[in-house]
């Protein structure tokens, strides 16, 4: 089955600098890409998502990149901001079906004032 | 107000019993799932269902039981055979395909 790895688990960057993180994926037959955002004691909710068809995607500060070839894809958030500070989980599956979501093990981020 | 509505929010159990979590939403999806959360272990799908009275096992569905009698709800039992049910519990639903809505989460502590 897929296998998502995600890097690194925490990251704290000073407020007003970019943030990356990267997801790598197993089954080259998936072809959707979502990105959750899960603030301290509130729900995961999608932020970006990218289909296999695109390299890449932009909402406002955000922005999701894709690599087939090399299976791997990353968020970035530019401008970063107290409130970006939460946990981040890429998932990856196949034909856009949610039942085969299949998630990374999540980043901490903490932007710093 | 459409969403989705876990509880209880907290539940403290016993060694050997079984509970009950509840989750119902109003979105008319017709897909529900549920999720475990660990910490540095992401989300994991336990159970996830596309239509009533059908359901199908996740990841890791052992120890774990559901039922799908309306399309407004999902509950999940963690029954005694549960090796490790200490974890946080995360509903959700969605379309067939695409974003998932999910729950505020039942924090489950053996005790």
């Amino acid at each position: 089955g897929e296998n998502v790895e995600q890097h690194p688990s925490t990251l704290s960057v000073q407020e007003g600098d970019s943030a990356v993180i990267k997801c790598t994926y197993s089954d080259s037959a998936s072809n959707y890409f979502p990105w959750y955002k899960q603030e301290l004691g509130k729900r995961p909710q999608l932020i970006i998502d990218i289909r296999s068809n695109v390299g890449e995607k932009k909402d406002q500060r955000i922005a999701v990149t894709l690599n087939k070839t090399a299976k791997h894809f990353s968020l970035h958030i530019t401008e970063t901001q107290p409130e970006d500070s939460a946990v981040y989980f890429c998932a990856a599956s196949i034909g856009g079906s949610a039942r085969q979501l299949t998630f990374g093990s999540g980043t901490q981020l903490t932007v710093l004032p | 107000d459409g969403g989705i509505t876990q509880s209880p929010k907290y539940l403290f159990r016993k060694e050997g019993q079984n509970v009950t979590l509840s989750c119902e939403q109003n979105l008319n999806h017709d897909a529900m799932y549920w999720y475990r959360q660990d910490p540095g272990q992401g989300l994991r799908l336990i159970y996830y269902s596309q239509i009533v009275n059908d359901f199908q096992k996740g990841d890791i569905a052992e120890g774990y039981s559901v039922s799908r009698e309306k399309k407004e709800s999902f509950p999940l039992t963690v029954t005694s055979a549960q090796k490790n049910p200490t974890a946080f519990y995360l509903c959700a639903s969605s379309w067939t395909t695409g974003e998932l809505f999910f729950g505020e989460g039942s924090r489950l502590t053996v005790l």
